[in-house]
């Protein structure tokens, strides 16, 4: 088992432009989180997907969408990226008894 | 909504205990978790707590809960430089979400 795949790894943008980040997961999980992670922030809920089919604003989500495109896939979209997106984007899922999330290694993200 | 609060900074001498804390806001949560997150990862579960517990014990690991300050502590036994990392204390607050505290980071020193 993979647990939670993220790609790409790293990336670097410049302002307004537009980038997809992947992630899946084979643990067959219903639910699927984005987060970012910025210094002396903790982590921040983007969006979730409490199950196939449905998406949820967190607490930081504007300036993203998100598509739930089946179970096993969650991908974060920035249309038009800007200097304050840069971070560390984290997904994570979970669908076991303790409710705990599995997450992926993270795509570190530049926008310049 | 209210933040979960954990000091951000911990140094110890390899070999010392480390006891990391944290205070909660839900009493309604049903399990308390302790995540590792080390340089460059992502986060890994170090150990959980359900909330009708008191205490739980695992190898070095201890984690204590008081529901009544709702707060949540992890004592590492032993520490060693692996041990480094930033930890983070969540609580489920239900509707399929985890509040997580902003992480303590962990040094541990020859």
């Amino acid at each position: 088992n993979a647990g939670v795949t993220q790609t790409p790894k790293f990336q670097v943008l410049k302002t307004g432009q537009s980038m997809t980040l992947q992630c899946a997961q084979d643990m067959n999980h219903n639910s699927m989180y984005w987060y970012r992670q910025d210094p002396g922030m903790g982590l921040r809920l983007i969006y979730y997907s409490a199950s196939e089919g449905t998406t949820d604003k967190g607490e930081v989500p504007n300036g993203y969408n998100v598509s739930r495109l089946n179970k096993r896939e969650f991908s974060l979209r920035l249309e038009s990226a800007a200097p304050s997106q840069t971070s560390v984007y984290f997904c994570a899922s979970s669908g076991g008894l303790l409710d705990e999330q599995f997450f992926g290694p993270g795509t570190r993200l530049t926008v310049l | 909504g209210e933040d979960v609060e954990q000091s951000l900074f911990l140094s110890v001498r390899e070999g010392d205990s480390s006891v990391i804390n944290c205070t909660y806001t839900d009493s309604s949560s049903t399990y308390l978790y302790w995540y590792k997150q080390e340089p460059g990862a992502g986060l890994q579960l170090l150990t959980y707590i359900f909330s009708n517990m008191d205490m739980k014990q695992d190898q070095r690991l201890t984690v204590l809960l008081n529901k009544k300050d709702k707060h949540l502590s992890l004592r590492i036994a032993d520490t060693q430089t692996g041990d480094s990392a930033i930890y983070f204390c969540a609580e489920n607050r239900g509707y399929s979400t985890l509040t997580f505290g902003k992480g303590t980071m962990l040094l541990v020193s020859p």
